[in-house]
Parts: C-alpha cells; sequence; structure tokens
C-alpha cells in the first residue's frame, strides 16, 4: 500500500509564476490536508478537503492560493503569481473519512523555492 | 480560536527521560495527537489519547487530560536518533499542530 506522494520534491518557480503542487492520498483516504512550513517553524494548516469538496479553507490567503481535490486524481494545490513569501515546505496529510480516526499520514512534501 | 502551546526547546541527555508538555485551546476536540519529524523529513505519527489517561507505546508515552486541556509526550531511554522535532495536534473536525518542540539530546 503505496503512502501519501506528493510531487514535485522540489520546485523552483520565478516570481510571477504559477506552483502547481500535487498530492495523491493513500489508498483508501478520501480526506486531504495541506500545510505549510516554514524553515524551523510548526506545521500551519491551510486547508482541509474531500473529494470535490473544500471542509475547510480557514488557513488558505484570500489570494493567490487555491486547492481541489477531484473525484478522479490527485489533489493539487495552485498558487499563482508567486511572490518570494510563498516559499516554504508544502505537507499533504491524508486520512480516512471520519474523525474517529486519529492518524493523519503525511507525504515527504515539497520544497517550493521562489527566486 | 484555537491555540496549543508547547515548548520551543529542550535539551536532555542521551539515556535520560524527557518529558514535553503540551497545553491547547480549541472549539472542538476528539483528541490529542503527537508528531515527530527530522529534519528535512515529514511528520510522522507517534500517539494519540481519545481519553484521560496514559498510553504507552515502547519507549514513547502519551498523556492527556480532559479537564485541564493538557497532555504530554515522555519520551524515556534517550537515543542520540530522537533528536527531532515533536507536535502536538489537535483533532476536532480538521487537525491543528502545535509550533513543535526541538529535543537536543547531548552525548
Amino acid at each position: 500500500n503505496a503512502g501519501v506522494m506528493q510531487n514535485p520534491r522540489h520546485l523552483v518557480r520565478r516570481r510571477g509564476q504559477e506552483a502547481r503542487l500535487r498530492c495523491s492520498p493513500m489508498k483508501g483516504h478520501s480526506h486531504v490536508y495541506w500545510y505549510r512550513q516554514l524553515p524551523e517553524e510548526g506545521l500551519k494548516f491551510m486547508v482541509y478537503l474531500q473529494k470535490e469538496n473544500i471542509i475547510d479553507e480557514s488557513g488558505m490567503p484570500k489570494e493567490r492560493f487555491s486547492a481541489e481535490f477531484p473525484k478522479e486524481g490527485p489533489s493539487i494545490l495552485r498558487i499563482q503569481q508567486v511572490v518570494r513569501g510563498d516559499s516554504a515546505a508544502y505537507f499533504c496529510a491524508s486520512s480516512p473519512p471520519t474523525v474517529l480516526h486519529t492518524e493523519a499520514f503525511f507525504g515527504q512534501g515539497t520544497r517550493l523555492t521562489v527566486v | 480560536g484555537q491555540s496549543l502551546e508547547q515548548p520551543s526547546e529542550v535539551t536532555a541527555v542521551e539515556g535520560a527521560i524527557v518529558q514535553i508538555n503540551c497545553t491547547y485551546q480549541t472549539s472542538g476536540f476528539y483528541g490529542l495527537s503527537w508528531y515527530q519529524q527530522h529534519d528535512g523529513g515529514a511528520p510522522t505519527f507517534l500517539s494519540y489519547n481519545g481519553l484521560d489517561g496514559l498510553e504507552e507505546t515502547g519507549r514513547f508515552s502519551s498523556f492527556l487530560s480532559r479537564s485541564d486541556s493538557y497532555g504530554y509526550l515522555l519520551l524515556q531511554e534517550l537515543q542520540m536518533k530522537d533528536s527531532a522535532s515533536y507536535f502536538c495536534a489537535v483533532r476536532d473536525d480538521k487537525i491543528i499542530f502545535g509550533k513543535g518542540t526541538r529535543l537536543h539530546i547531548l552525548p
């Protein structure tokens, strides 16, 4: 059973370009979380999705950031017109569709560098 | 609002015991989890407490007091490989993480 797969592992973008980060959850998991982590800092919640539905996006910046989790295919975190401050590690985690499930499984992250 | 407080850094000696505390204030609460993250790596799940009391998994134990909104992670027989960041996390309808405690282990 493959774990959570994120790609790319490293992404370099110039200011003003778009960044697309992909996350394939573990088999059988229908819920996905995205977190942002700056160096030496914690995991900041961004968005919580289930297939075809955003459950909670309270951590997403109002502009330039969007996320989706289509019926087929991976979850996508999209950052438009990137700026230097967007440089961070972005982690995706997946879990089964119940709050009774205690564990979230993380991917290896995408390290975004904006130059 | 939601907040989790944990010390930013803790230092301990190899072979010793260390306790990392976490207090939380959240609108909803199903349980408290702990995750470990090595530098450059992904967070990995260590333990979960849904009910008050102590959960033990090998050298690691975790405790929860729901009435005090408090929990801790206890690491015994510390090894150098335990040097990492440790995050407490609250599960309500989503999972919110504390800012992490960096554990330094001295030989």
